[in-house]
């Protein structure tokens, strides 16, 4: 069974600070998603990164795939309350339909 | 904008009743998934299925059945609930046949047996 770890598991900080959140793997994937849900709600997603070594951005968000397709980092400049949430990343197992989630960061701006 | 719709919000059963979630959605989807989410663990994968009448089992199927008699609809079944089966569950769906498809999400189902 494919595991993606991710850490922090929780993360609280001050509006206005940067912060980096990790998934890592010891397997490859075709492709890593990143999804946030808010409390209540079903995940919704971010980004998907496709290329390893691929960077895109989202705003004040950052999402870095890594060069071997096993990791993928998320950091966000200057937080704010809103980007409040459970972070999930997802692996891509090269087309069978089906993703491996990773165990979540929940992250909390304090304002 | 894709809707995935969960039957409840809440839902409180006891040990050992049958119990039948409901999911539906509004895009012709071919694939539907059931997830059970635990703090700290994750979404894990329950069933799957990619056609009516095709299913395919996830990571922890023991306990749990799943139904999808028609392409908008995949129901979970909890053939017998225990108290290990309270969790939040999560229904999802994607088109089949494209890469790096995104999962649509239903709100889910905070389910508590008791």
């Amino acid at each position: 069974t494919q595991l993606l770890e991710q850490s922090p598991q929780f993360l609280s900080i001050q509006e206005g600070e940067n912060l980096t959140v990790y998934c890592n793997s010891s397997s490859v994937f075709s492709s890593l998603q990143w999804y946030r849900q808010e409390p209540g709600e079903g995940p919704v997603l971010l980004v998907t990164v496709v290329t390893g070594g691929e960077v895109k951005k989202l705003k004040r968000l950052t999402f870095q795939f890594g060069d071997a397709r096993k990791d993928s980092s998320l950091h966000i400049t200057a937080a704010q309350p809103g980007d409040t949430g459970l972070y999930l990343c997802a692996g891509d197992n090269f087309g069978n339909e089906k993703l491996t989630f990773g165990t979540g960061t929940r992250l909390t701006i304090i304002p | 904008d894709v809707k995935v719709t969960q039957s409840s919000r809440y839902l409180v059963k006891r040990t050992g009743e049958k119990v039948f979630l409901e999911c539906v959605q509004d895009m012709d989807h071919e694939n539907m998934f059931w997830y059970r989410q635990d703090p700290g663990l994750g979404l894990r994968l329950i069933y799957f299925s990619y056609d009516v009448k095709m299913k395919e089992k996830g990571d922890i199927p023991e306990g749990y059945s799943v139904s999808r008699e028609k392409k908008e609809r995949f129901s979970l079944i909890l053939e017998s609930a225990s108290t290990n089966q309270t969790s939040m569950y999560l229904c999802a769906s994607t088109m089949g046949d494209r890469d790096h498809q995104p999962q649509h999400f239903g709100d889910g189902t905070r389910l508590s047996i008791l």
